[in-house]
């Protein structure tokens, strides 16, 4: 069983700049959560996409966006980047929406904003 | 206001120690809780998981979480720490039709001395 995969590992972007972060779901997984991770603090919610909607959006700016394709990978776009997005972003996959499905969480894309 | 609070950022136990790390929280519907642990460069594993029914739950490697509703904490134990217990420790909640959305705390750092 494969599990969840990112891409990259890790990447160094300039304020202003562009990014975009891709997420493979573990397989017969359906469901994509993002987090962003600020160093020395917990996971905080981005998004959820569930069968290629968003199901539901944390406190985040609209220049956070999504995608879900129908294979169930995700990427995680953000535009007009800022210091403060440098982070580790998560990406978590599960067999459902709803929080009885454990999510399983991937290894991260460590971003760097200079 | 949603929230986990996880009054310990870092603990030192002995190998063979008992340990316990806190976790309080808030949450205006039944809340589903989690402790995830997180190692270097890594991304979170589930150590276990309480939605309802008996307040003391078993997980993985040896860990067991108490649920109290009347303190609202819901506090990690392993009776005996090994040396491979060292890693970051953390404490979630999300509720039914929530979008998949967990709430995590700053974290534990625990460290185990030989």
């Amino acid at each position: 069983e494969t599990g969840v995969t990112q891409s990259p590992t890790h990447l160094i972007k300039t304020r202003g700049q562009q990014v975009t972060l891709r997420c493979s779901s573990q397989s017969g997984h359906n469901t994509v959560s993002w987090y962003q991770q600020a160093l020395g603090q917990g996971p905080q919610f981005i998004f959820q996409y569930y069968r290629e909607e968003e199901n539901g959006r944390g406190n985040f700016p609209p220049r956070f966006s999504g995608l879900q394709f129908p294979n169930y990978s995700s990427e995680l776009n953000v535009n007009a980047l800022e210091l403060d997005d440098s982070a580790l972003y998560l990406c978590a996959s599960s067999s459902g929406q709803g929080l009885n499905q454990p999510q399983h969480f991937g290894d991260g894309t460590r971003l760097s904003i200079l | 206001a949603q929230s986990v609070t996880q009054p310990d950022i870092h603990i030192t136990v002995s190998e063979g120690a008992s340990l316990e790390l806190r976790c309080n929280y808030s949450y205006g519907a039944t809340p589903y809780l989690f402790w995830y642990v997180q190692s270097p460069g890594q991304g979170l594993q589930l150590l276990l998981k309480y939605f309802s029914g008996d307040t003391l739950v078993q997980g993985i490697k040896g860990f067991e979480a108490e649920f109290k509703r009347s303190q609202s904490s819901f506090n990690l134990r392993k009776p005996s720490v090994h040396w491979s217990d060292a890693a970051e420790y953390f404490c979630a909640v999300g509720g039914l039709n929530q979008g998949g959305k967990l709430i995590f705390g700053q974290g534990t750092e625990l460290s185990v001395k030989p």
